[in-house]
């Protein structure tokens, strides 16, 4: 049992290329996030989904597009990257028990935009 | 709308001292709350829960009660350990009906501790 997995772990890109975070979890959990990291800002949403087939936008989806691949997968784009999307980016994941909504985080990806 | 506001660190104290890391939140409905452990290069791990008022959380010595008329969940431990050293996050869920699973986090609250 993984949890959940995040790939790469570093990625260091040049303004204007594009790259996919992969997140995927084995915890037949509908729920799915991405998050990011920056000193002092504590977590910000990007991105969720709340089940299979739908996405929705969170505090800071400027930048990125996501695709809920299947019930297991939930990836992270960023078409053109910018230097202000230098960050630590954390997938998550949330099953249903009642309504009480424990989030499991992946390891991160730490990505460099130069 | 959610949000949450945490003591802001760096919190440094030696070994077996007492900790407090204060938090008070703002939300609509019956939130539950959350504190979240991050150790150095690692993704953030529950540590532990509330799900309604006067609920007491607890995990591995820390403890946080849930008090609605102070809208707090503040964190504490009565003997900190090295081990102990690491980012904490306050976070509230969304109240039933609303966004489903989503979380609000605070800033975080670096804490470490000295032998």
């Amino acid at each position: 049992n993984a949890g959940v997995t995040q790939t790469p772990k570093f990625q260091v890109l040049k303004t204007g290329q594009s790259m996919t975070l992969q997140c995927a979890q084995d915890m037949n959990h509908n729920s799915m996030y991405w998050y990011r990291q920056d000193p002092g800002m504590g977590l910000r949403l990007i991105y969720y989904s709340a089940s299979e087939g739908t996405t929705d936008k969170g505090e800071v989806p400027n930048g990125y597009n996501v695709s809920r691949l299947n019930k297991r997968e939930f990836s992270l784009r960023l078409e053109s990257a910018a230097p202000s999307q230098t960050s630590v980016y954390f997938c998550a994941s949330s099953g249903d028990r009642g309504f009480i909504y424990e989030q499991y985080f992946g390891p991160g990806t730490r990505l460099t935009v130069t | 709308g959610n949000s949450v506001t945490q003591m802001e660190g760096p919190v440094t104290l030696s070994e077996e001292a007492f900790l407090t890391i204060n938090c008070t939140y703002t939300a609509t409905g019956y939130p539950s709350l959350f504190w979240y452990v991050q150790y150095p290069g690692e993704g953030l791990q529950l540590l532990l829960k509330a799900t309604k008022a006067d609920d007491k959380g607890s995990n591995k010595g820390f403890e946080a009660t849930y008090r609605k008329e102070t809208t707090s969940f503040h964190l504490e431990k009565g003997s900190v350990q090295v081990s102990d050293s690491a980012v904490y996050f306050c976070a509230l869920s969304g109240d039933r009906g609303s966004t489903l699973g989503r979380l609000y986090f605070g800033r975080g609250t670096q804490l470490t501790v000295w032998p």
